[in-house]
């Protein structure tokens, strides 16, 4: 699978947007672009994936870069209840070496401070 | 609430004792996967089942064995385990094995190897 690097950390205030960036330089062109979150002492939750173009739900939004290169998951009003790791994760469905996995990596930890 | 139930959701053992995780998925779908999140690790995939059929097995230590009587349990066996066992175990179900699919995770069991 390819890889994807995202930050350590990021900090947010409430009822702030946030923009949560990954990149993923080594995309290949049929690769979904998915992303999770868990909350603390919770297992990992399911909040977006796309493949080229913007996705929205009730959740978040997800931008993708005209290159595809890069992604940024966007939440429109953070809460507290959005304090949580964030992954962003490649999923390849045609390739059936891929795996049943999803590579979690170490994600982003997001702060929400009131 | 997911439609994912684990149980216990904490667990103390001795290196010694026999003891088994349980899941359920109230949610219809034909594939359970087992994950292990380590402190300050990435979730690592332990078994994943298809239409109760093992498909993937990543060089699990044979102290723990899956079970999978139908679509809806999944069994997680633990025998003679050592500390650095001790750890998060999740379990997740999605519709089929395909890595397009969302995966949907329950809560986790939180264990302690003494």
């Amino acid at each position: 699978d390819a890889k994807t690097t995202q930050p350590n950390s990021m900090e947010s205030n409430e009822e702030e947007p946030v923009h949560l960036p990954c990149n993923h330089s080594t995309i290949s062109g049929t690769d979904y672009i998915h992303w999770y979150r868990q909350l603390p002492s919770q297992g990992p939750e399911y909040v977006i994936h796309g493949l080229t173009s913007n996705v929205n739900n009730r959740m978040a939004s997800l931008a993708i870069a005209e290159d595809r290169k890069s992604s940024t998951l966007i939440l429109h009003r953070a809460t507290l209840r959005d304090a949580a790791v964030y992954y962003c994760i490649l999923r390849d469905p045609s390739n059936s070496n891929s795996g049943y996995a999803l590579n979690f990596g170490k994600g982003t930890s997001l702060l929400v401070t009131p | 609430e997911t439609g994912v139930t684990q149980t216990p959701r904490h667990l103390v053992m001795g290196m010694t004792n026999k003891k088994s995780l349980k899941c359920e998925q109230h949610l219809g779908h034909n594939a359970m996967y087992w994950y292990k999140q380590s402190a300050k690790k990435p979730l690592e995939l332990m078994f994943v089942y298809s239409l109760e059929e093992r498909v993937e097995n990543n060089s699990v230590p044979s102290r723990f064995s899956p079970e999978c009587p139908n679509s809806s349990h999944l069994f997680l066996h633990l025998h003679t385990l050592q500390p650095e066992d001790s750890a998060l175990y999740l379990c997740a179900s999605s519709q089929d094995s395909s890595s397009y699919n969302e995966q949907f995770f329950g809560p986790g069991t939180r264990l302690t190897v003494l």
